[in-house]
C-alpha cells in the first residue's frame, strides 16, 4: 500500500486561504468517503480535524474544511493564523480494510 | 475526557522483541476499534494495525505483518502490540488511537519512542 501523496509544504500569509492535495487511488481516497486530516506540531501527538471527507469533530474551527474530487481529496485552512503553522497528513480507509497516510505536508506561516 | 497512555518503549537490540502497552480511559473501550500508528524520527505517519472490539479481527499493514501482533484486554482497557525481530527501520514513535471507519484516529495516546539499535 503506498502513501497517499502530498505536497511537501505549503506557505501563507496571515489571512490567507491555502489548500493541502491528498492523491490517492480508486483503491483509497476515490473509492470511499473516509478521508480524514490531522494536525501535528513538533513533539505532540496528531489531531483528528476533518473526518468523512468534510466534517469536523466537535470543537475544530470551521477555518478547516475538506473536499473530494474523485481520487483527490483537499484540505483547505482559510483565514490563516500563525498556531496553523504544523504539519498536516491526510489518511483514508482502503480497499483492503486498512487505513494508508499521505506524505504529510509542512504549513509555513510568512 | 478519552485518554489513551502508551508505555513500554525503550532500547533493543536488532533481532529482539518488545512488548507496547496502551491504557484507556474515559470512553467504553469494549465497544471500540484500536489503532497502532508510528512515526519514525523525522518522518511521516504510518499506519501499523488495528484490532476489533472483541479482538477477533486484525488487521496489519504489510511491511510488518507477520512480526507484530495486536492484542486486547478488555477487562483490563488495554491494547497491546508484540513486535518481534525488531530492525532498526522499526525505531520510531508508537502511537494508540481510536479508530473507526470514518478515522485511523479519532482520538491518540501521546506515544512512546522505540529505539532499535546495537
Amino acid at each position: 500500500q503506498s502513501a497517499l501523496t502530498q505536497p511537501a509544504s505549503v506557505s501563507g500569509s496571515p489571512g490567507q486561504s491555502i489548500a493541502i492535495s491528498c492523491t490517492g487511488t480508486s483503491s483509497d481516497v476515490g473509492g470511499y468517503k473516509y478521508v480524514s486530516w490531522y494536525q501535528q506540531h513538533p513533539g505532540k501527538a496528531p489531531k483528528l480535524m476533518v473526518f468523512d471527507v468534510s466534517d469536523r469533530p466537535s470543537g475544530i474551527s470551521n477555518r478547516f474544511s475538506g473536499s473530494k474530487s474523485g481520487n483527490t481529496a483537499s484540505l483547505t485552512i482559510s483565514g490563516l493564523q500563525a498556531e496553523d503553522e504544523a504539519d498536516y497528513y491526510c489518511s483514508s480507509y482502503t480497499s483492503s480494510d486498512t487505513y494508508v497516510f499521505g506524505t504529510g505536508t509542512k504549513v509555513t506561516v510568512l | 475526557e478519552v485518554q489513551l497512555v502508551e508505555s513500554g518503549g525503550g532500547l533493543v537490540q536488532p533481532g529482539g522483541s518488545l512488548r507496547l502497552s496502551c491504557a484507556a480511559s474515559g470512553f467504553t473501550f469494549s465497544n471500540y476499534w484500536m489503532s497502532w500508528v508510528r512515526q519514525a524520527p523525522g518522518k511521516g505517519l504510518e499506519w501499523v494495525g488495528k484490532i476489533k472490539p472483541d479482538g477477533t479481527e486484525k488487521y496489519y499493514v504489510d511491511s510488518v505483518r507477520g512480526r507484530f501482533t495486536i492484542s486486547r484486554d478488555n477487562a483490563r482497557n488495554s491494547l497491546y502490540l508484540q513486535i518481534n525481530s525488531l530492525r532498526a527501520e522499526d525505531t520510531a514513535v508508537y502511537y494508540c488511537a481510536r479508530c473507526d471507519v470514518s478515522a485511523a484516529g479519532t482520538y491518540w495516546g501521546q506515544g512512546t519512542l522505540v529505539t532499535v539499535s546495537s
